[in-house]
């Protein structure tokens, strides 16, 4: 198994441009996460989806938008890049009924 | 929701000595404490947690205790080595807000280093 994917490992934007952060998992999880992780300030949950079909806002989903159409893929959308976006993006997957997140290498995202 | 607060944000100690970090947490009704291990470069990997139904769990050289009444949970390494130089997260469910989809609440993370 690969575990958690993520593409691409780096990524600069000029403000107001679009992307997609990549996440790809091949455990058959569930349930999956989008975190940014800023200097002295943890993880921060984004979204979150329970499965296919299914998402939910996390604690800092302003700025930010997703879509869940297979158990597998979980992109992260970013529109109107914005300077405050500069973050480490780390994608993680979990099965049901278990607390234990596994966490793909992260995506370092710069906007200037 | 729940509120994780992590001390120290750096600890620097020497190879062979013990380390400890702590974390407080909110939520009386929590009751899943993990640990996470983040390498340079790579994504947080589960290294030890910790259920309300137990006051301490062992793995080797890391530990993990929990107090309930005082609501806070310790990480405690022993015999440190270079290897374990990497930033330590502790987490708890935010039991208060709705949805499920088994969130963490993550610590602020500690930065350890352990000096040959």
């Amino acid at each position: 198994n690969a575990g958690v994917t993520q593409t691409p490992k780096f990524r600069i934007l000029k403000i107001g441009q679009s992307m997609t952060l990549q996440c790809t998992q091949d455990m058959n999880h569930n349930y999956m996460y989008w975190y940014r992780q800023d200097p002295g300030m943890g993880l921060k949950l984004i979204y979150y989806s329970v499965g296919a079909g299914i998402t939910d806002k996390g604690e800092v989903p302003n700025g930010y938008n997703v879509s869940r159409s297979t158990t597998e893929d979980f992109p992260l959308r970013l529109e109107l890049a914005a300077p405050s976006q500069t973050s480490v993006y780390f994608c993680a997957s979990s099965p049901p009924g278990s607390y234990e997140q596994y966490f793909g290498p992260g995506t370092r995202l710069t906007v200037t | 929701g729940e509120n994780v607060e992590q001390h120290p944000s750096t600890l620097s100690v020497q190879e062979g000595d013990s380390a400890v970090i702590k974390c407080t947490y909110s939520d009386s009704a929590s009751n899943y404490f993990p640990w996470y291990k983040q390498e340079l470069g790579k994504g947080p990997q589960l290294i030890i947690d910790i259920r309300s139904n137990v006051g301490e769990k062992k793995d080797q050289r890391i530990a993990v205790t929990l107090n309930k009444t005082a609501k806070h949970f310790s990480l405690h390494i022993t015999e440190t080595q270079p290897e374990d130089s990497a930033v330590y997260f502790c987490a708890a469910p935010p039991w208060g807000l709705t949805g499920g989809g088994n969130k963490l609440t993550f610590g602020t993370g500690t930065q350890l280093k352990v000096e040959l």
